[in-house]
């Protein structure tokens, strides 16, 4: 079956400038997380989607922020872009129904802001 | 949330067994523990994950230990394709979420 699949795969933006990610997760899936990955802090989580509520966030600004659709597709939308925003961006899935789910990730976006 | 705690970098000789090991002192009682690699330019890749019982997959073994303060992710016969980042993970219990280490870089030597 079709992994987590993620878009766009590269993009170049301008600080200042606002993204869209976008995620499909992989089919039944309801939940879906995102992740940040830099060289200097490594991977870290941004927040979980379950049936289109908020779960669980991490500790970053509020210009990160995400959604998640009835078909349990997710976006997330960084705005006011810093130079550090610059990382690849991961989305992950999984049931979500319990702790303990097998969780799949994407093969992330590369974000580079200039 | 507490961090788990992983070598830096190992090396094996292919073909071998390779033992990662991995410190989660601090983990709770309903937190599961996860492994996943990742290749440079790729997302991580799910190995194995476990609550208290060793687990057994295609890919690997995990031992846990009885007092779930560490566990061991064993790979039994190490493949170049094996030389990669492997992370040690928390699932804390809200939702999913994965709390990453620094990770150990494993090298495999033909």
């Amino acid at each position: 079956k079709a992994g987590v699949t993620q878009t766009p795969r590269y993009l170049i933006k301008t600080r200042g400038q606002q993204v869209t990610l976008s995620c499909s997760p992989i089919s039944g899936h309801r939940s879906v997380s995102w992740y940040q990955q830099t060289p200097g802090q490594g991977l870290q989580f941004l927040f979980e989607y379950f049936s289109e509520t908020q779960r669980n966030k991490g500790n970053f600004p509020g210009r990160f922020s995400g959604r998640q659709f009835s078909n349990s597709r997710s976006e997330m939308n960084v705005s006011t872009l810093e130079l550090g925003d610059s990382a690849l961006y991961l989305c992950a899935s999984s049931f979500g129904t319990a702790s303990g789910n097998t969780i799949y990730f994407g093969e992330g976006s590369w974000l580079t802001v200039v | 949330d507490a961090k788990t705690t992983q070598p830096n970098s190992m090396e094996s000789n292919e073909e071998e067994p390779v033992h990662l090991p991995c410190n989660h002192s601090t983990i709770s009682g309903t937190d599961y523990i996860h492994w996943y690699r990742q290749l440079p330019s790729q997302g991580p890749e799910y190995v194995i994950h476990g609550l208290t019982s060793n687990v057994n997959n295609r890919m690997a073994s995990l031992a846990i230990a009885e007092d779930r303060k560490s566990s061991t992710l064993i790979l039994h016969r190490a493949t170049l394709r094996d030389a990669a980042v492997y992370y040690c993970i928390r699932e804390s219990n809200q939702g999913g979420k994965l709390i990453f280490g620094q990770g150990t870089e494993l090298s495999v030597k033909p």
